[in-house]
């Protein structure tokens, strides 16, 4: 069974556009960790955020947020006002503590495309 | 801030013949992780590295073989090489052990098998 899902497999908008990317997960650890990546064309694996189970408070990081709801599994990444540099494919992961010895289980990822 | 540094960064090889490919993590991190990425898939686990010590065991192929030096720079040595090794091999490097703390990714060694 697929532990975490990023049912969108390709997303395009144009820049300046707002974009979220959904991230559904599936656990049955109470502590556990979740993170997103960022992979450019150039193929480097960006670290972007992480997110323990015990803190469901929303981040902003710049034009960049993300909304953490453990009643719904979901972990999504909303990019405020898109630029041409935010298109990449952009993948969630989760780490699990008793079932997978934290390893990174990942999503299929997201390719973001902005056009200009 | 240094980040994890992987060589070669591309690397070209026929079948059957062997390759070694090189991380050096973020300096003070003891914890090294090696994945393998085809096109259009996400990152495979392969091996990982705890205080120069194998400390967890992916879908690496019996081909490879990996270890972690006294300095905390980790090989990954691949022979016999096929085809389907072609891929695209990232080192992560972490601090404390394989744990909850963030991987960090080198820049990846794109590997092509001809």
């Amino acid at each position: 069974a697929q532990k975490v899902t990023q049912a969108q497999t390709e997303i395009s908008v144009v820049e300046k556009e707002d974009v979220t990317l959904d991230c559904v997960y599936e656990t049955r650890d109470t502590t556990y960790y979740l993170f997103w990546y960022k992979q450019p064309p150039s193929g480097e694996l960006v670290f972007l955020i992480r997110r323990n189970s015990f803190d469901e408070q929303n981040e902003i990081s710049g034009r960049y947020s993300w909304n953490f709801q453990k009643s719904t599994s979901s972990f999504n990444f909303t990019i405020t006002a898109s630029q041409v540099v935010d298109s990449a494919v952009y993948f969630c992961a989760l780490s699990e503590d008793i079932y997978s010895n934290y390893q990174l289980i990942w999503g299929a990822g997201t390719k973001l495309i902005i056009k200009p | 801030a240094a980040g994890v540094i992987q060589s070669p960064r591309h690397l070209i090889k026929e079948k059957r013949e062997t390759a070694t490919l090189k991380c050096y993590p973020i300096p003070r991190h003891d914890t090294v992780y090696w994945y393998q990425q085809g096109p259009g898939q996400d990152p495979q686990f392969l091996i990982s590295f705890y205080e120069k010590m194998q400390s967890d065991k992916g879908s690496i192929p019996d081909r490879f073989s990996a270890q972690q030096f006294s300095d905390y720079h980790s090989e990954l040595n691949m022979s016999s090489l096929e085809l389907g090794d072609s891929a695209l091999y990232f080192c992560a490097s972490s601090l404390g052990g394989p744990r909850r703390e963030t991987q960090y990714f080198g820049p990846g060694t794109r590997l092509l098998v001809l």
